[in-house]
Formats: structure tokens, C-alpha cells, sequence
């Protein structure tokens, strides 16, 4: 069983610069959500995807979108970064439903 | 709206003691919580859950955590601390949208 691995694990960007991080699920799964995580903090709910559709949003603006693939990896882009963006971001998928999540090491982003 | 509280910053115990890490939460309907745990740089791993049945819910690595309906807690438990229990521990409750909200973390130290 392979788990979900993330790619970059770091990430160092300039402000006003665009980025993309890469998931890929543990086989099996067909949900995948993105966390933010500042240093110190609790995950932040950015969104969900379900078969390919996103299905649940944070508290997150426009510029940060994503995708699901058929193969159930997906992508996390922010657009115009901001120095605020900096943190741990955490893919995690699973299985539609109550069943736990499976977190990838993150890719660490700073934003200079 | 639904929350989930984790009082204790960080949290001290020797080594063979027991101990507790406590979360209270606020939802709408049956809650579904989970605890994780979160090592250094890494992503956070499942540790257990609650559904529905026993209150007392056994997990990986000799943790156990006991639901309180009327208490509205979740609190992590385990009867040994082992110096390799040191870690970040997150408490979470789903919401009607199958998503997680977090507590904003535990700090865990154990001394040998």
C-alpha cells in the first residue's frame, strides 16, 4: 500500500509569484483535501475534492484553486503569493465519509 | 457554529505516569472526533476516532480516548507515557460536510 506523498517537501518563492504542490492519494482513495498549517497552528481547511469536484471550501480566497486527476492525485496553486502564505501545506486523502484521513509530509512553502 | 477547543498549550508528564490531553467541541448533531498526532516536520497520523458505540474508543500506539456527551469531551488517554509520545496532538470534530475542524494543538512533552 503506498502511501500519499507530496512534492516539493520545500518550496521557497517570491511574492507575487504563482506555485504548484502535487499530491498523490493513497490507492484506494477518492477524496483528497488541502491544509494550511502556520508554524505553531492548527491545519486550516482550504478544500475538498471528491471524483474530480470540489465539494467544500475554507475560509480561503480565489487565488488558491486546485484540481483532482482521474487517478485521484491532485494539485494545490496559489496565485499571487503573499509573505502570510508561508507554512506547512498538507495533503491528506481518504475514503468519502467518516473514514480517517492519510497525510502526506507536507511541502513547506516560503514566500520572501 | 462548530468548534473544537484544546485548553493546554502544552502539556508535562514523566515518563511511566499517565496522561491526558483534553478537547472539548461544539456541534450541531452527533459528533464524529478524531485525535492525531503531528512528529516534527512531518504530516500529521491517525491515532483514533469516534463514531458511535463505546465511549471509551481504543487507538494505535496505546492511546485511548473517552467520549462525554455531556460533558462535550474527547479527552486523550494513556495509562504509560513513553518518552517517544513527545509530540504535537491535534483533536478534531467533523462537520456536516464531511470536513475536519481542528483544535489549535497539544504540545506533549514526556521526561524521562
Amino acid at each position: 500500500e503506498t502511501g500519499v506523498t507530496q512534492s516539493p517537501t520545500h518550496l521557497i518563492k517570491t511574492r507575487g509569484q504563482q506555485v504548484t504542490l502535487r499530491c498523490s492519494s493513497q490507492s484506494g482513495h477518492n477524496t483528497v483535501s488541502w491544509y494550511q498549517q502556520a508554524l505553531g497552528q492548527g491545519p486550516q481547511f482550504i478544500f475538498q475534492y471528491y471524483r474530480e469536484e470540489e465539494n467544500g471550501r475554507g475560509n480561503f480566497p480565489p487565488r488558491f484553486s486546485g484540481l483532482q486527476f482521474p487517478n485521484y492525485s491532485s494539485e494545490l496553486n496559489v496565485n499571487a503569493l503573499e509573505l502570510d502564505d508561508s507554512a506547512l501545506y498538507l495533503c491528506a486523502s481518504s475514503l468519502w465519509g467518516n473514514s480517517p484521513l492519510h497525510f502526506g509530509n507536507g511541502t513547506r512553502l516560503t514566500v520572501t | 457554529a462548530q468548534s473544537v477547543a484544546q485548553p493546554e498549550d502544552q502539556v508535562n508528564v514523566a515518563e511511566g505516569n499517565p496522561l491526558t490531553v483534553k478537547c472539548t467541541y461544539s456541534v450541531s448533531g452527533n459528533p464524529y472526533l478524531f485525535w492525531y498526532v503531528q512528529y516534527p516536520n512531518r504530516g500529521l497520523q491517525f491515532l483514533l476516532k469516534y463514531i458511535t458505540g463505546d465511549n471509551l474508543v481504543k487507538g494505535s500506539y496505546g492511546f485511548e480516548a473517552e467520549f462525554n456527551k455531556s460533558q462535550t469531551s474527547f479527552h486523550l488517554k494513556k495509562p504509560s507515557a513513553l518518552v517517544s509520545d513527545s509530540a504535537l496532538y491535534f483533536c478534531a470534530v467533523r462537520d456536516s460536510n464531511y470536513q475536519l475542524i481542528w483544535g489549535a494543538g497539544t504540545k506533549l512533552i514526556i521526561k524521562p
